[in-house]
């Protein structure tokens, strides 16, 4: 089945503890970008990348940093988490020059 | 910079009812993409429709169709016989050259029994 995973689904997490939040994709997409979700606001891109090696920042990707060492995998990583980062992120994937982007479940991120 | 916005926060419609979401957009290219995408209480992001901006018929899914106006800059969705199951966010996106989805704030549209 196709589709794009993210993990964890949840996290609760403390100020400053680094995390990762995983996101890989099995349609052998050359484009994944995160998005993150806050009320109000709709969804604004964090990073994106348009193939292995291949990153750039996107609308809000101050407090993120992303790798793309493998074309299926995007990881979003949060280095020293802080309140305002507690959000709903969505990881996207799509073939290049597609006009469809495939959409992960979403990981709700609590940093108190 | 490409804006999207979606000027009715939430909106509500009886069954089998009609329902039209509004949507402008501002972008200065002229070859690019539109999207309505709904998202219900799972969360998960669901592509109702999308529009090319070079074809000037408007898209129909099912009970789903789109009124583009190009000129305009104005990409409404409207649902016919409303169902319950239609209870979600909706959310405007446009895509141009660079790939990148650009949303609006979101419309909170209700379905009454």
């Amino acid at each position: 089945e196709a589709q794009v995973t993210q993990n964890p689904r949840y996290l609760i997490t403390v100020t400053g503890k680094k995390l990762t939040v995983t996101c890989s994709q099995n349609m052998n997409h050359e484009y994944m970008s995160w998005y993150r979700q806050d009320p109000g606001l709709g969804l604004r891109q964090i990073y994106y990348s348009m193939n292995v090696e291949v990153t750039d920042k996107g609308d809000v990707p101050e407090g993120y940093k992303v790798s793309r060492k493998e074309k299926r995998n995007f990881p979003l990583i949060l280095e020293s988490p802080s309140p305002n980062q507690t959000s709903l992120y969505f990881c996207a994937s799509s073939r290049q020059g597609a006009y469809e982007q495939y959409f992960g479940p979403g990981t709700r991120l609590t940093v108190t | 910079a490409q804006t999207v916005t979606q000027s009715q926060p939430e909106m509500s419609v009886q069954e089998a009812e009609t329902v039209t979401l509004s949507c402008t957009y501002d972008t200065s290219e002229n070859n690019y993409y539109l999207f309505w995408y709904k998202q219900p209480p799972s969360r998960q992001m669901i592509l109702v429709i999308r529009q090319e901006a070079y074809k000037q018929q408007n898209a129909t899914e099912n009970r789903f169709s789109v009124n583009f106006q190009k000129a305009a800059k104005s990409f409404s969705l409207k649902i016919s016989d409303s169902q319950l199951g239609d209870t979600a966010m909706y959310f405007c996106a446009f895509q141009g050259g660079s790939e990148k989805l650009v949303f609006g704030k979101g419309t909170k549209l209700t379905v009454n029994p």
